[in-house]
């Protein structure tokens, strides 16, 4: 399995909370991304980063913030929870971008905002 | 809009039979398609990945058909076993994102 560590595993927190995620990885990987996973959806990809502090959006990155200060960590934070941020949130990682290199996941974050 | 369409969303199949997954996409510029499993509590792990310029790909029991013209590709699990139930997603990326299919939940019944 890649190392990919992400903490917590589980969070329940309220309402205009601010939150963040860390995911930590051992590959020393140059790309990281965070998805959400909800029913029906499948996966969608909120922000990726392609090095130290170099990232961008995604296609659902309306209230969530990144950073990347180390090559091994990838923080994704929500600064004001909503009820819609409940989800489950999973980071990637790559060697490169193009040619057959898979992303490889951690085992997500289950999210729950009340 | 989902950029990938998946089908089915769930399907039932008895120990032995073939799987049959598949997807649809409209992005030309797509370059890559992974296909991806996951059980509970996991992440998706990837499972097998095709380029387009490659209308089959087969790995063990899994087998990936495209079909470039028609903008589709499928997932075919031979000799299904219970071990195989999990929810597959398709992928599709492009500059590195990938876009994800909905998903299918196999169950594979004894």
């Amino acid at each position: 399995d890649a190392g990919i560590t992400q903490s917590p595993r589980h969070k329940v927190t309220e309402t205009g909370t601010p939150v963040t995620l860390r995911c930590h990885q051992t590959e020393n990987h140059r790309y990281m991304y965070w998805y959400r996973q909800d029913p029906g959806h499948g996966l969608r990809l909120i922000h990726y980063s392609y090095g130290v502090k170099d990232t961008d959006k995604g296609e659902v990155s309306d209230g969530y913030s990144v950073s990347r200060s180390k090559t091994e960590d990838f923080l994704l934070t929500l600064e004001s929870a909503t009820s819609s941020q409940t989800s489950v949130y999973f980071c990637a990682i790559s060697d490169t971008r193009g040619s057959n290199q898979p992303q490889h996941f951690g085992d997500g974050t289950r999210l729950s905002i009340l | 809009q989902q950029q990938v369409k998946q089908s089915p969303q769930s399907l039932i199949v008895q120990k032995g039979g073939i799987s049959i997954i598949n997807c649809a996409y409209e992005n030309t510029a797509f370059d890559y398609f992974p296909w991806y499993q996951q059980f509970p509590g996991k992440g998706p792990a990837l499972l097998i990945a095709i380029r387009p310029d490659v209308s089959e790909k087969k790995e063990g029991r899994f087998t990936i058909s495209f079909n470039k013209s028609a903008k589709q590709f499928s997932l075919h699990i031979m000799d299904s076993q219970p071990g195989d139930s999990a929810t597959y997603f398709c992928a599709a990326r492009e500059w590195g994102k990938l876009q994800f299919g909905a998903g299918t939940q196999v169950v594979v019944t004894p």
